[in-house]
């Protein structure tokens, strides 16, 4: 399968812990994008590359959280010092798009769901 | 902050009837997407109309597109209990990312 994926699927930490999740994206595709999604609601953005350079970031997510993708491959969200309110399911998708500044579709991944007691 | 509010929040349907989900958006748009999503899955795509489209076609699907009204409206014709799911709408305004929706949650009952 070469779609994205994402590890782990599930994630348990405890309040102040930090946690970082790996995502693998389709392989020829340069852009890659990471979103929240909390039950019941659709997928929040976070924030996406463009190859390793990071485009953009939700004026959202605080400073606890940081993404890399340093090869302009894989990428990987971090979340430090970790609280109740982030538990969530993170969703990580890529695309290729044409030449322009248009969106393609997203591929995402299943996700990696967080649960913060 | 989502952009996408779409209507209804959920729908219940016998097998073989049609259910039409709608969007409504606030900025103007390059393109719009639909995408299903089961339960603890990803999201997939389903369709992409672009903002000079006015319907689209895919299968079962049919999307409407009316950059006037800033609405959307995604039609799945006779259904089958394998479309529960949930559906979103995301759009593209700024070339970068795509902002979703709240989501239609829909059950086709057999």
């Amino acid at each position: 399968d070469t779609g994205v994926s994402q590890d782990p699927r599930h994630k348990i930490t405890k309040r102040g812990q930090n946690v970082t999740f790996r995502c693998d994206p389709i392989s020829e595709h340069n852009r890659l994008y990471w979103y929240r999604q909390t039950l019941g609601q659709g997928p929040e953005f976070l924030t996406y590359f463009q190859n390793e350079a990071q485009l953009e970031k939700s004026r959202l997510l605080s400073d606890r959280f940081s993404a890399e993708r340093p090869k302009g491959s894989f990428s990987t969200l971090e979340i430090q010092r970790t609280e109740q309110g982030d538990s969530a399911m993170y969703l990580c998708a890529s695309s290729h798009p044409p030449g322009g500044s248009v969106t393609s579709p997203l591929h995402f991944g299943n996700g990696t769901r967080l649960t913060v007691t | 902050s989502q952009q996408g509010e779409e209507d209804p929040q959920a729908l219940s349907i016998q097998e073989g009837e049609n259910a039409t989900m709608n969007c409504s958006y606030k900025t103007s748009i390059n393109n719009l997407q639909w995408y299903r999503q089961n339960s603890g899955r990803g999201l997939v795509h389903l369709i992409l109309i672009r903002s000079n489209e006015r319907e689209k076609h895919s299968g079962r699907l049919r999307v409407t597109l009316d950059t006037s009204k800033k609405s959307s409206s995604l039609l799945i014709t006779a259904s089958r209990a394998a479309d529960t799911a949930s559906y979103f709408c995301a759009t593209d305004s700024q070339g970068g990312k795509l902002i979703f929706g709240q989501g239609t949650e829909l059950s086709v009952k057999p």
